[in-house]
Order: C-alpha cells, then sequence, then structure tokens
C-alpha cells in the first residue's frame, strides 16, 4: 500500500471496543470542521463534519466532539471493526475569503481482530 | 455516480520531461485544488481554483502549472519534474457554502527519476 502511514501516531484497538482519535487545530477563526478517512491505496474519504457554533455531532457509529476553547477536535467510532483501520485526517476551513482547508497529518487507526 | 478522476494513477519519468496529470469532477463543483501528500506532512495545497479561469497558489506551488479552462477539468502540468516531487498527488473538488464536502480522485503516484 501507500506510504502514508509512516511517520504517523498509530492507535491500536481491539475489535468491538470504541476508538477516540484526537487532533488539535491552529486557527481559532476556523469555522467548519471535517474528519476524513484514508484507506491505503486510496484518496480520503469524507467521514463527517461539524460547524464551529455546534459541538457535537453524532453519525452512524461516529461522534465529532468540538472544544473551541482549547482549539480541540475528536472522533469518536463506536464498536470499531476491521473496515475501519485507515488513517484518520481532521481538517479545518479558514473562514476568511479562500475557504481554504488545512488538514493535520492523520492518524493511524489498527484494529486487532 | 459522483466522483472524482485522475489520470494516470501510476506514473514513473525521468527529469525534466513535462508531464500533465488530468482530473476531472462531475458534480459540477466550482472549487478544485490539487494537493500532494508526503510521509509525515500531510495534504499540502499546491493551487486552488475557485472557478473557471480564476486559479491561485496554494502552500506548495513551486514547480507546478494548472488551467482551469472548464468547470469539471484541473490539470496539474510539471513543465520540469525534478525528483523533490516524486509524492502521491490527489485531485479534490467542492461546492463551497456553509458547509462544504470537499471530494478527492484516487490518487497519482509519481517518481521522478
Amino acid at each position: 500500500g501507500e506510504s502514508v502511514g509512516l511517520h504517523l501516531p498509530t492507535l491500536s484497538v481491539q475489535e468491538g471496543d470504541n476508538s477516540i482519535i484526537n487532533c488539535a487545530y491552529s486557527n481559532s477563526a476556523s469555522d467548519y470542521f471535517i474528519w476524513y478517512k484514508q484507506e491505503s491505496g486510496k484518496g480520503p474519504q469524507f467521514i463527517i463534519d461539524i460547524r464551529s457554533n455546534m459541538d457535537k455531532r453524532q453519525g452512524q457509529r461516529v461522534t465529532v466532539l468540538l472544544n473551541k476553547t482549547v482549539k480541540h477536535l475528536s472522533l469518536q467510532i463506536a464498536a470499531t471493526q476491521p473496515g475501519d483501520s485507515a488513517v484518520y485526517f481532521c481538517a479545518e476551513r479558514d473562514g476568511g475569503a479562500t475557504n481554504k482547508l488545512i488538514f493535520g497529518t492523520g492518524t493511524l487507526l489498527a484494529v486487532q481482530p | 455516480e459522483a466522483q472524482v478522476t485522475q489520470n494516470p494513477r501510476y506514473l514513473i519519468t525521468v527529469t525534466g520531461k513535462k508531464l500533465t496529470v488530468t482530473c476531472s469532477q462531475n458534480m459540477n463543483h466550482e472549487y478544485m485544488s490539487w494537493y500532494r501528500q508526503d510521509p509525515g506532512l500531510g495534504l499540502r495545497q499546491i493551487y486552488y481554483s475557485m472557478n473557471v479561469e480564476v486559479t491561485d497558489k496554494g502552500d506548495v506551488p513551486e514547480g507546478y502549472k494548472v488551467s482551469r479552462k472548464e468547470k469539471r477539468n484541473f490539470p496539474l502540468i510539471l513543465e520540469s519534474p525534478s525528483p523533490n516531487q516524486t509524492s502521491l498527488y490527489f485531485c479534490a473538488s467542492r461546492q463551497t457554502g456553509l458547509t462544504d464536502t470537499q471530494y478527492f480522485g484516487p490518487g497519482t503516484r509519481l517518481t521522478v527519476l
């Protein structure tokens, strides 16, 4: 597979456990945040997003929490499955004119059967 | 099916030989970007385009060119590739608004010898 996973922090969990992946963002003016999943050999895939006027959003088996006070974002995956093994990135959107997305370096989630 | 396509998926070339990586999206998105992904550095934006005939530099534009003559296509051009441009490249498109989901292509693995 691709070498995306090299040099990344790794979270190893047992199948069926809950996973929490953390992300610190840099810009207090960022107005929108996204989590992406990237499987080996593929492009990043949208998982869930949250706007800055919210602190929690839930999807199917995933929850994103936003703490603007400490500029921290987390992704919780319930009942982690082997298919969840991938690199997970957070991204923040600059609330300015360019709407630029700034990506974190990612966390490798390894699910042990 | 909504998608972003890139070609080629894999390319090995030599220093100085001009190449073009094509990108096409079928979602009528206005905003398109090119990123490169390197181990430990995450996704870095090369160029972006907010609409037809509107392009601008991202964080790492040196050695690259782009064009946006049509809404659906956003080719990346390397006029004189060098070994430090060996990387994994992703094209992406999105419709900016209150929230925006960015869709990524499958990636192009480029090796410059």
